[in-house]
């Protein structure tokens, strides 16, 4: 079975600091690993996926992430956060080999100040 | 082009009434999916169509929930009765031959008194 731990229920951060959204993940074979972002009364938006190749990979709006297959990690990052980033963020998984559909984390709030 | 649209966006009903939700995904996207999102929670899969064959519907509580996705296009997702424990964010979704990258509609919003 597939699973995804987010640790932290929210993550602060003042604007103009780097920020850091924790993803953990469990998969039998290779993963394919995405973020979205959720703004409150909207549906779920697609930042960035990684499928294979550059462990680093850069999305929409200035947003990236890393992944190690080592500390099975996905870690989202942005070098500096701005207040209109403040939302819900999801880390999913899924297994390469099983043809599933997406299995989400509980999801981190973020909130950046001004 | 059009996103993946969702109607109604909010429903309230009483404790056994039926709800029915529609979901229009993009198009050329033959895989749809229905999530059920608690609030504080991350989306949680009910039902997965290739085309119009519901290949995952393990997690369908099947004594009163249903759907369908004929003519492997549009979808309806119906409670029937409804419960309390039903409220939540019903959300649809869909991909191109399951590709892993799923475009969400806004969500259908039900709330059971």
């Amino acid at each position: 079975a597939q699973s995804v731990a987010q640790p932290e229920d929210q993550v602060n951060v003042a604007e103009g600091n780097p920020l850091t959204v924790k993803c953990t993940y469990s998969v039998s074979g290779n993963p394919y690993l995405f973020w979205y972002v959720q703004y409150p009364n909207r549906g779920l938006q697609f930042l960035l996926k990684y499928i294979t190749g550059d462990n680093l990979v850069k999305g929409s709006y200035g947003f990236e992430a890393e992944f190690n297959k080592s500390q099975t990690s996905f870690h989202l990052k942005k070098p500096s956060a701005l207040v209109s980033d403040s939302a819900l963020y999801f880390c999913a998984v899924r297994d390469i080999k099983v043809p599933s559909t997406l299995t989400f984390g509980k999801g981190t709030m973020l909130l950046v100040s001004p | 082009e059009a996103g993946v649209v969702q109607s109604p966006r909010y429903k309230i009903i009483e404790k056994k009434q039926p709800v029915a939700f529609w979901c229009n995904p993009i198009s050329g996207h033959n895989t749809l999916y229905w999530y059920l999102q608690n609030l504080g929670q991350g989306p949680e899969l009910l039902i997965r169509y290739e085309n119009e064959e519901a290949v995952d519907d393990s997690q369908l509580p099947k004594d009163r929930f249903s759907a369908e996705r004929l003519k492997g296009v549009d979808s309806t997702l119906k409670i029937q009765p409804a419960e309390l424990g039903d409220s939540a964010v019903y959300l649809c979704a869909s991909s191109y031959q399951g590709t892993g990258e799923l475009f969400f509609g806004e969500g259908s919003r039900l709330t059971v008194l």
